[in-house]
């Protein structure tokens, strides 16, 4: 099993532009979110999904947008990126609640 | 409203030494309390978990952690660290508000030296 999949692990942006972070799990798991981590806050909640079709906001979800059409993909959409956006980004998955959650290798954004 | 404190942001131990992480952490009610490692440059992983069973919660890589609902605290203890220990270490704690959120704290970075 490949686990939680996350592409790209860098990125760099210009201000303004947008871009997909993609996110995908092979075990079936109905709860994805992602989370951004910054020195010294731990992780935060950006959006998270229950299941296909139902997706919530987290903490800081401003300048997020994300959908769910299977199960398997969790995508991340950045509208108009900002350079408050640079951080790391990790995707996570589990069973149903976020009781044991799967962390994917995280993707390295900054934005000019 | 509802947070987690880790006490120390830094902690540096002696190879073969014990390790001391604490957790505080503020709830309305009896939450669930999990422990995170995340290596440097990976993603993390989950360490153990309290979900209102025993009070004293053994995990992988022979870390355990003490719920103590008197002094709200849930702070991870190892008997002898290794240098493979050497990671950052994330408390986190379920949402009163809703039970498909977690909160992370801010986290402790863990440094072996040998």
């Amino acid at each position: 099993n490949a686990g939680v999949t996350q592409t790209p692990k860098f990125q760099v942006l210009k201000t303004g532009q947008s871009m997909t972070l993609q996110c995908a799990q092979d075990m079936n798991h109905e709860y994805m979110s992602w989370y951004r981590q910054d020195p010294g806050m731990g992780l935060r909640l950006i959006h998270y999904s229950v299941g296909a079709g139902i997706t919530d906001q987290g903490e800081v979800p401003n300048g997020y947008n994300v959908s769910r059409s299977t199960t398997e993909d969790f995508p991340l959409r950045l509208l108009s990126a900002a350079p408050s956006q640079t951080s790391v980004y990790f995707c996570a998955s589990s069973f149903r609640r976020p009781e044991k959650l799967f962390f994917g290798s995280g993707t390295q954004l900054s934005v000019l | 409203a509802q947070s987690v404190t880790q006490l120390d942001s830094h902690v540096s131990v002696s190879e073969g030494t014990p390790v001391l992480l604490r957790c505080n952490y503020s709830s309305s009610y009896s939450p669930s309390l999990f422990w995170y490692v995340q290596h440097p440059n990976k993603g993390l992983q989950l360490l153990l978990k309290y979900t209102s069973a025993a009070t004293l919660v053994k995990g992988i890589n022979g870390f355990e952690a003490e719920f103590k609902k008197s002094e709200t605290s849930f702070h991870l203890t190892k008997p002898s660290a290794h240098m493979s220990d050497a990671a950052e270490y994330f408390c986190v704690v379920s949402d009163e508000t809703s039970y498909d959120k977690v909160i992370f704290g801010p986290g402790t970075s863990l440094s072996v030296i040998p």
